[in-house]
């Protein structure tokens, strides 16, 4: 199993630029979550999936974010444009409704935005 | 609002030491709490607990959930100094498991 992953695992950017992050989930998850932690705010759920499906988004800070996930295999995580504020550890977790929705979660993505 | 609240925000002990971390709630469709404990990587999985009552165990750590109370806890007996990590509760509430979680308890164990 080779869990969920993540890519890029850092991401260095100048403001106003887009960032584009990118999931993996587990095989057979049938959902999919994003989060993201600072210092300051803890981890945060930003967006998650079911089936492929965007649930609930209440958590995504504002229109310059935007997820997608247009197959079961693969999710990403789009901010445009960039600011330095965005700067944090972006995580992707999966679960399945088969195993208790225990969440496994990917390496994160950390990003800095300069 | 749903939320999950984590008491101390940080604690530091001695190698030896026994610790009792804390987790409160306020989440509508309860369905069960997760523990999580996250080093300088990703989160991972400790406990999930969904009755009262029932103290899960796994070696030196061991956690029990009180659903009347809205609250669980989370003990370290024998610290060492690979326990230091931060240690995160979350909610799951419904059944789209969605996770609430608590801005956590870093622990630091000293030698």
């Amino acid at each position: 199993d080779a869990g969920v992953i993540q890519s890029p695992r850092h991401e260095v950017t100048e403001m106003g630029q887009e960032v584009t992050l990118r999931c993996k989930p587990i095989s057979g998850h049938n959902s999919l979550f994003w989060y993201r932690q600072t210092m300051m705010r803890g981890l945060e759920l930003l967006i998650y999936f079911n089936n492929n499906v965007p649930i609930d988004d209440s958590g995504m800070p504002e229109d310059r974010f935007s997820a997608k996930m247009p197959n079961a295999s693969f999710s990403t995580l789009k901010i445009q444009p960039s600011e330095p504020r965005d700067s944090a550890v972006y995580f992707c977790a999966s679960s399945s409704t088969s195993r208790n929705n225990e969440q496994f979660f990917g390496p994160g993505t950390r990003l800095t935005v300069l | 609002e749903d939320k999950v609240v984590q008491s101390p925000l940080s604690l530091v002990v001695h190698e030896g030491d026994t610790v009792t971390l804390n987790c409160s709630y306020e989440v509508t469709n309860f369905r069960s709490l997760l523990w999580y404990k996250q080093e300088k990587k990703a989160p991972t999985f400790l406990f999930m607990l969904t009755s009262s009552g029932i103290e899960k165990k796994s070696g030196r750590l061991s956690s029990i959930l009180d659903k009347k109370e809205l609250f669980s806890i989370l003990n370290i007996t024998a610290t060492q100094t690979g326990d230091s990590a931060i240690y995160l509760c979350a909610v799951m509430a419904s059944n789209t498991g969605k996770l609430i979680f608590g801005q956590g308890t870093t622990l630091q164990v000293k030698p």
